[in-house]
């Protein structure tokens, strides 16, 4: 089966950072995703690894090392409205097109 | 960018009877949508894969008799959830794949199921 672990929550603190990781163990592997869903909204995507190493868009940045199966999202200069649940999903299809979700790591950002 | 609606937003229905979301892909041409669910605190659960012009393909346990999808064009998809209980209610969440770019997924907004 497909198995994807994030932690449940993180509580971190406004101008600061904050690392989300993520650990898969998934039949295939054709790229991992982060996505940021608010309450009651659908995910947005933020960012897509396929290939090891950083991937940096702005305050947000992530990283994949797919011999540990293993991603984290970086998120800098934290701001009030990154409050929100960090989903790390998984395309797990070979051949087709599959994605597996975590289930979440609900982010907290205090003053 | 790409922009994907659902109607209705929100519904709330009575049990045994059915409700129709509707799924579109505004600006763009989607080869593939796909159906989820998400309860409340929990992720989001696939419940199918449609590709334009074939039947949809089912996740295990989902029930393709009482969730009917139908994927009539390349920018419009329907999900039927029929004869609904109570636990049919959940979010559901659509998203649609561009022809274009074949890596990301682009969501609708959820519509939010109540069956009473």
């Amino acid at each position: 089966g497909q198995n994807i672990d994030q932690p449940t929550e993180m509580t971190a603190t406004e101008g600061a950072i904050v690392q989300i990781n993520c650990t898969y163990q998934t039949s295939g592997f054709n790229g991992l995703f982060w996505y940021q869903q608010h309450a009651g909204e659908a995910p947005t995507f933020l960012s897509y690894n396929v290939l090891d190493g950083l991937e940096e868009k702005g305050r947000f940045s992530s990283f994949l090392s797919r011999s540990k199966g293993y991603s984290y999202l970086l998120l800098k200069e934290l701001q009030m409205k990154d409050s929100a649940s960090y989903l790390c999903a998984v395309n797990s299809g070979a051949g087709s097109y599959q994605l597996t979700f975590g289930k979440g790591t609900k982010l907290s950002v205090i003053p | 960018g790409a922009v994907v609606s659902q109607h209705p937003s929100r519904v709330i229905c009575k049990s045994g009877t059915s409700v129709k979301i509707e799924c579109r892909s505004l600006d763009f041409q989607a080869t593939t949508m796909f159906w989820y669910r998400q309860f409340p605190k929990q992720s989001l659960m696939l419940m199918a894969t449609s590709n334009e012009g074939s039947k949809a393909t089912y996740e295990q346990g989902v029930e393709k008799d009482k969730f009917l999808i139908n994927h009539a064009s390349l920018t419009l998809s329907t999900l039927t959830v029929t004869s609904a209980h109570p636990e049919d209610s959940s979010f559901y969440i659509c998203s649609a794949l561009r022809a274009s770019d074949s890596y990301e997924q682009y969501f609708g907004p959820g519509t939010r199921l109540t069956v009473t």
